[in-house]
């Protein structure tokens, strides 16, 4: 499937578990995101990266972590999952020049028991 | 306060127009978005406006920006009931590749 996917698209498990989610862009774009979407938080940013390889913390990184070794793929891991991580997860991508417009995926709706 | 403000809903009938205002505070802004989501998908982009814009128009949406206030507005023309949604206000800093989004406004449409 062309354009960005996750998966799974829904997910529950229990504290303390391990748990990762994936995130698949096809159009080669360098920048990709992890954001979680809370009601009355809005979007927040976890992790970003700006190619493979290189990867950087957002807002509220702590709990995560993300790997890149290909463009085209970037997952995040919940090392130890706790009740306050569930949330819906979206990945994104973008690819300068340009106005740096972001194309999401469908998100991962997570559940922590 | 946040860098990016928006009023968290908005109710209009079907057929009337529905402006959704945003107000951001760094002026350096270059880029300014609308961002739609509908429920249970992910944010899907409407329309962006350069900062040295006044007004951009697509179709049924019109977009104004007024750089001195720093307040960006999203007008729907005959809105619909497949317009009811949540609009995210987005802006990115000069330079930078990463967006802050506002906390989203829902429109709800009713006939």
């Amino acid at each position: 499937d062309a354009g960005i996917t996750q998966s799974p698209r829904y997910k529950i498990t229990e504290t303390g578990r391990q748990v990762t989610l994936m995130c698949h862009q096809t159009w080669s774009h360098s920048y990709m995101f992890w954001y979680r979407q809370d009601l009355g938080h809005g979007l927040r940013l976890i992790y970003y990266s700006a190619a493979a390889d290189i990867t950087d913390k957002g807002e509220v990184p702590d709990g995560y972590v993300v790997s890149r070794s290909k463009t085209e793929n970037f997952p995040l891991t919940l090392e130890s999952a706790t009740r306050s991580q569930t949330s819906v997860y979206f990945c994104a991508s973008s690819e300068p020049p340009g106005a740096y417009e972001q194309y999401f995926g469908p998100g991962t709706r997570l559940t922590v028991t | 306060g946040e860098d990016v403000e928006q009023s968290l809903f908005l109710s209009v009938r079907e057929g009337d127009s529905s402006v959704i205002n945003c107000t951001y505070t760094d002026s350096s802004s270059t880029y300014l978005y609308w961002y739609k989501q509908e429920p249970g998908a992910g944010l899907q982009l409407l329309t962006y406006i350069f900062s040295n814009m006044d007004m951009k128009q697509d179709q049924r949406l019109t977009v104004l920006l007024n750089k001195k206030d720093k307040h960006l507005s999203l007008r729907i023309a005959d809105t619909q009931t497949g317009d009811s949604a949540i609009y995210f206000c987005a802006e990115s800093k000069r330079g930078s590749y990463i967006p802050t989004f506002g906390r989203g406004t829902s429109l709800i449409v009713h006939p």
